[in-house]
């Protein structure tokens, strides 16, 4: 299954909601999970399984989705949510989409 | 606390072979699959293969099964990767993750950095 991510890159404004896109080749079944990577780091788990919210990861993280279109939203962009976010499928092999990197307007 | 720590970044020559490490703590070893990951500079993961600690069972991206060995010590609780007959595209940031209850990667090492140069 292959993933893409839409937009590559995405500038916006502190306090603007963020909707970050992933379309899958095939149906994903909802096995999808969204990632984020600061640079020089480790990439965190933000969300499993399409909407849940990996412990200890802030509310104004969200997913959504179904079949093969599934989004991450950001509520309400902090300055410490500068990086790359990555969707990640786990339903029919392993696969990452190409990333979407997030800044400040 | 649940970590994976990695060791450290690689120098080593075209044609050569390295292994990684991935020592885990904070949790029991044997109940959770390691993946593997690769990224390559400034560009997206890719998906090696995982294994189980308890029975050694390995699963390999088909693009890395000549070129990746994963193994397990259990009395370390410390998972390997050999990398063989290396090239420069196999310069990258290489990480261990572990496989959630749910099914994802929840906790990853630091990343080792294999550079592949004469």
């Amino acid at each position: 299954i292959q993933l893409t991510q839409s937009p590559s890159l995405l500038s916006a404004s502190v306090g603007d909601r963020v909707t970050l896109s992933c379309k899958g080749s095939q149906n994903i079944n909802n096995y999808l999970a969204w990632y984020q990577q600061k640079l020089g780091e480790a990439p965190k788990l933000l969300i499993y399984n399409t909407n849940s919210l990996q412990t200890g990861i802030p509310s104004r993280f969200s997913g959504s989705g179904s079949g093969t279109d599934y989004t991450l939203t950001i509520s309400s962009l902090q300055p410490e949510d500068v990086a790359t976010y990555f969707c990640y499928q786990y339903n029919n092999g392993f696969t990452f989409g190409s990333g979407t990197k997030l800044e400040i307007k | 606390q649940v970590n994976l720590l990695q060791s450290g970044a690689a120098l080593v020559k075209p044609g050569a072979s390295v292994k990684l490490s991935c020592k885990a703590s904070g949790y029991t070893f044997t109940d959770y699959y390691i993946h593997w990951v690769k990224q390559s500079h400034g560009k997206s993961l890719e998906w090696i293969g995982y294994i189980n600690p308890n029975s050694g069972y390995t699963n390999y991206n088909e693009k890395f099964k000549s070129k990746a060995t994963l193994t397990v010590d259990k009395s370390t609780n410390t998972a390997y990767m050999e990398l063989s007959r290396l090239t420069s595209e196999d310069s990258a940031t290489y990480y261990c993750t572990r496989r959630s209850e749910f099914g994802v990667e929840d906790y990853w090492g630091q990343g080792v950095m294999v550079t592949v140069s004469s």
